[in-house]
């Protein structure tokens, strides 16, 4: 069964540093996204994004934020100038978007990149 | 705003035994309703889902779960457990909308809840 793969499962930085998360969804998949779950807490959306821009963000997707679909199979959210409070467990998602019923189409998730901000 | 209330943090059961985990959500219009099932180290796997139609939605692994529209509710329920089923399950919420002609589909989730099997 095709899923979602991120890379790298785990990831420490630098406070101030850029980090580049990566992502490739299911191959034939429209729709793409990033949570994040802080430990301990929910998981929250950050980001979604279709035919090529962001079609939807949540008010913690600032300026720090930004996601790119550099080629036709990776999606990647970059975060500049970390700080501490961004480290969590971030998922990235897709779902199909064919036929009827965007909405309704089951997002699958991949394993998630724990990201640790020092 | 909506949100999602999954109130036991941790639910411990014996193997074999039922269990039912509890999901309420608020929203003042329709929804789509979902159970997602995190196991150590793994990302999320969707369970089952509601959208519309019949209330009792079977799932994967042996799970039900049924909309209670006037409750606000989507418990989740298996009549019988295995140890593998110990892992964090995750009630989460669409409110089903279009924006520049494709959908928004932002799931809201739950704080989840740990399933704990113990033999």
């Amino acid at each position: 069964e095709p899923e979602v793969t991120q890379t790298p499962s785990h990831q420490v930085t630098q406070m101030g540093q850029e980090v580049i998360l990566r992502c490739v969804p299911i191959s034939n998949h429209l729709y793409f996204y990033w949570y994040r779950q802080i430990l301990g807490q929910k998981v929250e959306f950050l980001v979604s994004f279709y035919n090529n821009e962001i079609s939807e963000k949540s008010e913690i997707f600032d300026d720090q934020f930004s996601v790119e679909r550099p080629d036709g199979s990776n999606f990647t959210l970059k975060i500049r100038s970390t700080k501490l409070e961004d480290s969590a467990m971030y998922f990235c998602a897709s779902s199909s978007g064919q036929g009827e019923g965007y909405s309704n189409q089951p997002q699958h998730f991949g394993d998630g990149t724990r990201l640790s901000i020092l | 705003a909506q949100s999602v209330t999954q109130l036991d943090s941790q639910v411990p059961v014996f193997e074999e035994a039922p269990v039912e985990l509890r999901c309420n959500y608020s929203s003042s219009v329709s929804v789509y309703l979902f159970w997602y099932v995190q196991y150590p180290n793994q990302g999320l796997q969707l369970l089952l889902k509601y959208l519309s139609g019949s209330t009792l939605v079977k799932g994967i692994n042996g799970f039900e779960a049924e909309f209670n529209k006037s409750q606000t509710s989507f418990h989740l329920r298996k009549p019988s457990v295995h140890i593998s089923d110990t892992a964090e399950y995750f009630c989460a919420v669409i409110h089903p909308s279009m924006n520049y002609g494709g959908a928004t589909n932002k799931l809201i989730f739950g704080t989840g809840t740990l399933l704990a099997v113990q033999p």
